[in-house]
């Protein structure tokens, strides 16, 4: 079991610019949930997956923000015309999917700098 | 809106001096309470998770307990390695398909040799 890991580790953009974050979940882990973390704050909510599909999105998910999960396996997260606000930890985590409550395992995270 | 507090904010402890954080949340229906660890620049780490109230958790010198409306981890004879921020997150059940976690903004842990 190698946990979830994520890709790339750091990311500096410049304002406007479009970056796409990669996430890949520990095997069989059928939810993956994206997070944000700002300095200081604890991780926020921003959507999940149940294997191929998105099931919840976040009010603080913009339109600007885009996730996918093709064939339930790993996932992408998108920004289009980053904004300074946007610079944070997305943090990418993964769980079972047992039926009542279950562990999420979260990865390493990509810090994103938007200058 | 489920509601996640920590006190305090920061915690300075001596090697050896024990010590609680707290947890107090606020939710329409709990399915879970979980306890995470967060070294600086790292992802969480999960340490406990707790259903109902007056369930306890033990794993080394860290010991998670809780009520209806508060969770305390307690870190006994602490040693510097177990400087951290501390996450608080409750996973709420309005719907059966709400699964994400809502979280504390942590307690940052710092133990001196």
């Amino acid at each position: 079991d190698t946990g979830v890991s994520q890709d790339p580790r750091h990311k500096i953009t410049k304002r406007g610019q479009n970056v796409t974050f990669r996430c890949d979940p520990i095997s069989e882990h059928n939810r993956l949930y994206w997070y944000r973390q700002t300095l200081g704050q604890g991780p926020e909510f921003l959507t999940y997956f149940q294997n191929e599909a998105q099931l919840e999105k976040s009010r603080l998910l913009s339109d600007r923000f885009s996730a996918e999960r093709p064939k339930g396996s790993f996932s992408t997260l998108e920004i289009q015309r980053t904004e300074q606000g946007d610079s944070a930890m997305y943090l990418c985590a993964s769980s079972p999917g047992l039926a009542y409550t279950d562990t999420q395992y979260f990865g390493p995270g990509t810090r994103l700098t938007v200058l | 809106e489920d509601q996640v507090t920590q006190s305090p904010e920061a915690l300075r402890l001596q090697e050896g001096e024990s010590s609680s954080l707290n947890c107090s949340y606020t939710v329409s229906g709990l399915r879970g309470l979980f306890w995470y660890r967060q070294d600086p620049g790292k992802g969480p780490e999960f340490l406990f998770t707790l259903y109902s109230a007056g369930e306890e958790k033990e794993k080394e010198r860290l010991k998670a307990t809780l009520t209806k409306k508060e969770s305390f981890l307690h870190i006994t004879a602490p040693k510097p390695e177990d400087s951290a921020t501390y996450l608080c997150a409750v996973q709420a059940s309005p719907r059966s398909n709400d699964y994400k976690l809502s979280f504390g903004a942590g307690t940052t842990v710092t133990v001196r040799a």
